[in-house]
């Protein structure tokens, strides 16, 4: 079974717009941890943030903004006023402290920004 | 800056020819992962060392090999190159001894197999 699972595929937004990427993720730990990763063009793959399952305060880091919902098992990401530079695939990604170096990956979310 | 790194970006190799790739690392970090990735797919893991202990994914093909002679330094071997593995290859890090397991990941290898 897909432990995270980000629906959109791909996603196209106009320049200046304001964007969300969704995660849903699967877990019977308690304890785990929660990843979003960002992945341009030229292929390496740059931390985002991080989360633990016992913090559920959104947090916002200047354009960037997370919004953790343990209710809904969710992990949504918002880019707010878009760049051209934000095009890139994005991945979601959970650790469950009970594996602990395992990482599940979602199938990522390819953003492009139109300028 | 603390980084990890690989060489070489690209490689390009022929089927069947054996081919090592190479990652280091300066963030003095226990743990060290291989991923595969296919175009348009999510990174897959490959393997990974627990400081010298070796993990291998249960469906990780026989033909990928790993070497770490230290903390350093970790390799990727791929000892009968197909045509099916052609991806990207990303070597990651992470401190074991927290607890949130962040791994970061070096530039990646594209390797073509002709």
């Amino acid at each position: 079974a897909q432990k995270v699972t980000q629906a959109q595929t791909e996603i196209s937004v106009v320049e200046k717009e304001d964007v969300t990427l969704d995660c849903v993720y699967e877990t019977r730990d308690t304890t785990y941890y929660l990843f979003w990763y960002k992945q341009p063009p030229s292929g390496e793959l740059v931390f985002l943030i991080r989360r633990n399952s016992f913090d559920e305060q959104n947090e916002i880091s200047g354009r960037y903004s997370w919004n953790f919902q343990k209710s809904t098992s969710s992990f949504n990401f918002t880019i707010t006023a878009s760049q051209v530079v934000d095009s890139a695939v994005y991945f979601c990604a959970l650790s469950e402290a009970r594996t602990g170096n395992q990482f599940y990956f979602g199938t990522g979310t390819s953003l492009t920004v139109i300028p | 800056d603390a980084m990890v790194i690989q060489n070489p970006r690209y490689q390009v190799t022929q089927f069947g020819k054996p081919v090592t790739l190479s990652c280091s690392q300066t963030l003095n970090h226990n743990v060290m992962y291989w991923y595969q990735q296919k175009s348009s797919q999510a990174p897959k893991l490959l393997f990974h060392y627990y400081d010298k202990d070796f993990n291998n994914e249960a469906d990780t093909p026989d033909n990928f090999q790993s070497r770490r002679p230290n903390t350093s330094f970790c390799f990727l071997d791929i000892r009968s190159p197909g045509l099916g593995d052609a991806a990207m290859y990303l070597c990651a890090t992470s401190d074991g001894r927290t607890t949130y397991n962040e791994q970061f990941f070096g530039p990646g290898t594209r390797l073509t197999v002709l």
